[in-house]
């Protein structure tokens, strides 16, 4: 199994520019959730997903997009990049919705926005 | 509102020696709580979870409803315990809630 995988690595945008950001993973996990890591800030809930087809906002969903369309991607959508999304993302998933479940996450995407 | 307070961002402690990291949460409910843990240039993963009162890697964590704490501790800290760690909190809505982090520095 390869996880959970995210492209790309790193992404530079200048400001208004749009772009997504891939989200896999082969666990057949419902939930997966969106990520974003700022000093000082630790991590905060952007998006998540409890099943293909159900997205739901997080802590800090606005200027971000998601769809669900099958059980293993989770793509997330910039639709105007602004400096204040300079920030590192991580994907996650974990088997079930609720509950105790480990949440196994992605290596990260480390997007700067001019 | 549903929060994790991690008070400490940064914690030094000697090979050898105690280490406690501190976590408060504010939740209603009956609280579901974890510590993630990030090595150095590796991924975010599951150190341990307070429904499964293990101990990991020599670690445990406590839930004290009464403090609204879920602290973390090792009685003898190791330098391969230098790391980031986070606590989480799975709230209402399947929405989970990280704290800011302790960057724990284990020294020879």
């Amino acid at each position: 199994n390869a996880g959970v995988t995210q492209t790309p690595k790193f992404q530079v945008l200048k400001t208004g520019q749009s772009m997504t950001l891939q989200c896999a993973q082969d666990m057949n996990h419902e939930y997966m959730s969106w990520y974003r890591q700022d000093p000082g800030m630790g991590l905060r809930l952007i998006h998540y997903s409890v099943g293909a087809g159900i997205t739901d906002q997080g802590e800090v969903p606005n200027g971000y997009n998601v769809s669900r369309s099958t059980t293993e991607d989770f793509p997330l959508r910039l639709l105007s990049a602004a400096p204040s999304q300079t920030s590192v993302y991580f994907c996650a998933s974990s088997l079930v919705a609720g509950g105790p479940s480990e949440q196994f996450f992605g290596p990260g995407t480390r997007l700067t926005v001019l | 509102a549903q929060r994790v307070t991690q008070p400490e961002k940064l914690l030094s402690v000697f090979k050898g020696a105690p280490v406690e990291l501190k976590c408060n949460y504010s939740y209603s409910g009956s609280p579901e709580l974890f510590w993630y843990v990030q090595y150095s240039r590796q991924r975010l993963q599951l150190l341990l979870r307070h429904i499964s009162r293990e101990s990991i890697k020599g670690f445990t964590a406590d839930l004290n409803k009464g403090e609204t704490s879920f602290h973390l501790k090792k009685p003898f800290a190791q330098e391969e315990d230098s790391a980031m760690y986070y606590c989480a909190l799975l709230g209402g809505g399947n929405q989970f809630y990280f704290g800011t982090g302790t960057s724990l520095t284990v020294i020879p």
